[in-house]
């Protein structure tokens, strides 16, 4: 149970473009979306937070305006990488929780974003 | 020159040999604290929490040790194997107005040895 899917797995895309990234809860409820860059090497950094129905909560540094989160249902959250520079490229992956027992974040297995 | 963030610290291990990985946390106030294992190209996978109000649990051949006077954090994994090798994070759980939040330590690269 509890498992949590990204879709591309991996894109490639031109500067300037926009790259949308799903992430699907498929067996459980996800009250609360969670977005993370992770560079290589390096550890998982917190984006935004996302709860259904309501606007993201975007950490300190994160431009909002650039990556566009939508949480429209239960089990779907997608993030939107808008006008797509090399420097945004990374591993971005999401993570869900369900909201009973509080703090159980689920991680999906992350979507490779190359901007050439 | 060097670059900060692209040395992850690395603990290698002969096989089956028990593995010791650390991890100070920041925030006096964290109430929960996970492990998660990632392999190259994934996603965390989770291992094994503890709550403030423990100071040790035990798994399948990991037991977590929480020491909150010191802020430290250990993960012990028991008669070490090959499919172990990867990178572990330790992670805060803080409570905030907008909700749970996770936060990540820097990651320690395991590599077993055959």
């Amino acid at each position: 149970g509890a498992v949590v899917s990204q879709h591309p797995s991996w894109v490639i895309c031109k500067s300037g473009t926009s790259v949308k990234i799903e992430c699907r809860s498929l067996d459980f409820q996800a009250t609360t979306m969670f977005w993370y860059r992770q560079f290589p090497k390096q550890s998982l950094m917190l984006m935004a937070t996302s709860n259904e129905g309501s606007k993201a909560t975007y950490e300190q540094g994160v431009e909002k305006d650039k990556f566009l989160i939508n949480h429209a249902s239960l089990t779907l959250s997608t993030l939107t990488v808008t006008s797509a520079h090399p420097e945004d490229s990374s591993f971005y992956i999401c993570s869900a929780s369900s909201g009973i027992g509080g703090d159980t974040q689920y991680f999906g297995p992350g979507t490779r974003l190359t901007v050439l | 020159g060097e670059s900060v963030g692209l040395h992850l610290p690395t603990l290698s291990v002969q096989e089956g040999d028990n593995s010791i990985i650390n991890c100070a946390y920041s925030n006096s106030a964290s109430d929960y604290f996970i492990w998660y294992k990632q392999e190259s190209g994934k996603g965390p996978q989770f291992i094994i929490d503890i709550r403030s109000n423990m100071d040790k649990r035990q798994g399948q051949r990991v037991t977590v040790l929480l020491n909150k006077t010191v802020k430290h954090l250990s993960l012990q994994i028991a008669a070490t194997q090959p499919g172990d090798s990867a990178v572990y994070f330790c992670a805060e759980n803080i409570l905030t107005g907008g909700g749970n939040k996770l936060t990540f330590g820097t990651g320690t690269q395991l590599k077993v040895e055959l």
